[in-house]
């Protein structure tokens, strides 16, 4: 148990569909991000918040829409996508304003577009 | 960003210890270098981190060089749980915050 739960674990939508995923933290933390793991490449930073306010965004599509309406969870809206979107999307969460920062990464969420 | 080069994979025997080796030979002063590992079909797990000096935890030990520019994870008596991608990473302070970039790590197998 990590303290950072993910929902769904598992997802398969049509490239017409919108869908959300859903993670949130139980660790107090001020910080989370969303990570996108493909097959066989390292994991890429998508999105950061920071205190509710996005400080990152790793130049991921607009079909890609994060929300995190408090400290405690983060939201990933997705519509339209394509099926080289999946893959395996993970988040984080971290206690920023320490050194260094750990992250603590929820199991994923595994995403299928057909 | 501060990259990190490490084996694609290693073998180790159960209840042996393992070397995990990482350079990093472009560190800079305020990277921290961190140990994550990821277990199949999980997300991605801390392990360890370190500045200069070498560290300890529960779950392993880092050794740092002297001149920063490689570190090498150990495991004391591996296990098949342990078996996993490990992942060494520079996290840079220096800004608003840390981000860390993940690259391939190497693939650990435990044979029973």
């Amino acid at each position: 148990e990590t303290g950072v739960t993910q929902t769904p674990r598992h997802l398969v939508m049509g490239m017409t569909n919108k869908k959300s995923l859903k993670c949130e933290q139980h660790l107090g933390h001020n910080a989370m991000y969303w990570y996108k793991q493909s097959a066989k490449k390292p994991l890429e930073l998508m999105f950061v918040y920071s205190l509710e306010e996005r400080v990152e965004n790793n130049s991921v599509p607009s079909r890609f829409s994060p929300e995190c309406p408090n400290s405690s969870h983060l939201f990933l809206h997705l519509h339209t996508l394509q099926p080289e979107d999946s893959a395996l999307y993970l988040c984080a969460s971290s206690h920023q304003g320490g050194l260094p920062d750990t992250q603590y990464f929820g199991p994923g969420t595994r995403l299928t577009v057909l | 960003d501060a990259k990190t080069t490490q084996p694609n994979s290693m073998e180790s025997n159960e209840e042996e210890p393992v070397h995990l080796p990482c350079n990093h030979s472009t560190i800079s002063g305020t990277d921290y270098i961190h140990w994550y590992r990821q277990l199949p079909s999980q997300g991605p797990e801390y392990v360890i981190h370190g500045l200069t000096s070498n560290v300890n935890n529960r779950m392993a030990s880092l050794a740092i060089a002297e001149d920063r520019k490689s570190s090498t994870l150990i495991l004391h008596r591996a296990t098949l749980r342990d078996a996993a991608v490990y992942y060494c990473i520079l996290g840079n302070y220096g800004g608003s915050q840390g981000n860390l970039i993940f690259g391939k790590g190497t693939k650990l197998s435990v044979k029973p």
